[in-house]
């Protein structure tokens, strides 16, 4: 079955500490692969995607995420967090039209 | 400005009662998704609609309805055959490119109790 795993539920760091979120997938095959994040009290959007080309992408606020196919992985990361950061994050894999498989997401919280 | 309304924001309906959860986008996109969402589970696709007068059962379709009469509106019913219909509840809209798929946009999504 298709299926995506965020290996960290909950993270809680400290400004300016570096991230990097998990995101696996269990499928091979052509996939695009997405980010979005929901800030509190806010909708969701989206924060940066893959779907060809150069495996490091870089999406709004400083983030980026590199797409390893070997590896089936597609980990978010960010060099410097900061207060504003603090959001929930979720990993969308998107191996047909129509048909994300959603994370289940990871609470950042970042301590001022 | 464009984008995606959810209304109600907040809904409390007693056990046995239908609910809907209306969707409208001003976005001219052509696909539209309910999603459910519930701690620790990530975002759940319950219906999707890729044109007018036509849908499609997602993952966890049971106890749920939908129609899609307007290009901009995808309302969700919340039936009493649902039997765990206590969540927050996302909409979501995308624009169809040949043999690829888009950013979704979101609305504020509708939370759903029920008493």
């Amino acid at each position: 079955a298709q299926s995506v795993s965020q290996h960290n539920h909950h993270v809680i760091l400290s400004e300016a500490a570096s991230l990097e979120l998990g995101c696996n997938y269990s499928y091979g095959g052509t996939v695009n692969l997405f980010w979005y994040v929901q800030y509190p009290g806010q909708h969701l959007q989206l924060l940066l995607k893959y779907f060809s080309g150069d495996p490091l992408v870089k999406g709004i606020k400083g983030f980026e995420a590199e797409f390893i196919k070997s590896k089936f992985s597609f980990n978010l990361r960010k060099p410097s967090v900061q207060w504003s950061d603090t959001a929930e994050y979720f990993c969308a894999p998107n191996p047909a039209v129509y048909k994300y498989i959603f994370g289940t997401g990871t609470r950042l919280k970042v301590l001022a | 400005d464009g984008g995606i309304t959810q209304s109600p924001k907040y809904l409390f309906r007693k056990e046995g009662q239908n609910v809907t959860l209306s969707c409208e986008q001003n976005l001219n996109h052509d696909a539209m998704y309910w999603y459910r969402q519930d701690p620790g589970q990530g975002l759940r696709l319950i219906y999707y609609s890729q044109i007018v007068n036509d849908f499609q059962k997602g993952d966890i379709a049971e106890g749920y309805s939908v129609s899609r009469e307007k290009k901009e509106s995808f309302p969700l019913t919340v039936t009493s055959a649902q039997k765990n219909p206590t969540a927050f509840y996302l909409c979501a809209s995308s624009i169809l490119w040949t043999g690829n798929t888009g950013e979704l946009f979101f609305g504020e999504g509708s939370r759903l109790t029920v008493l």
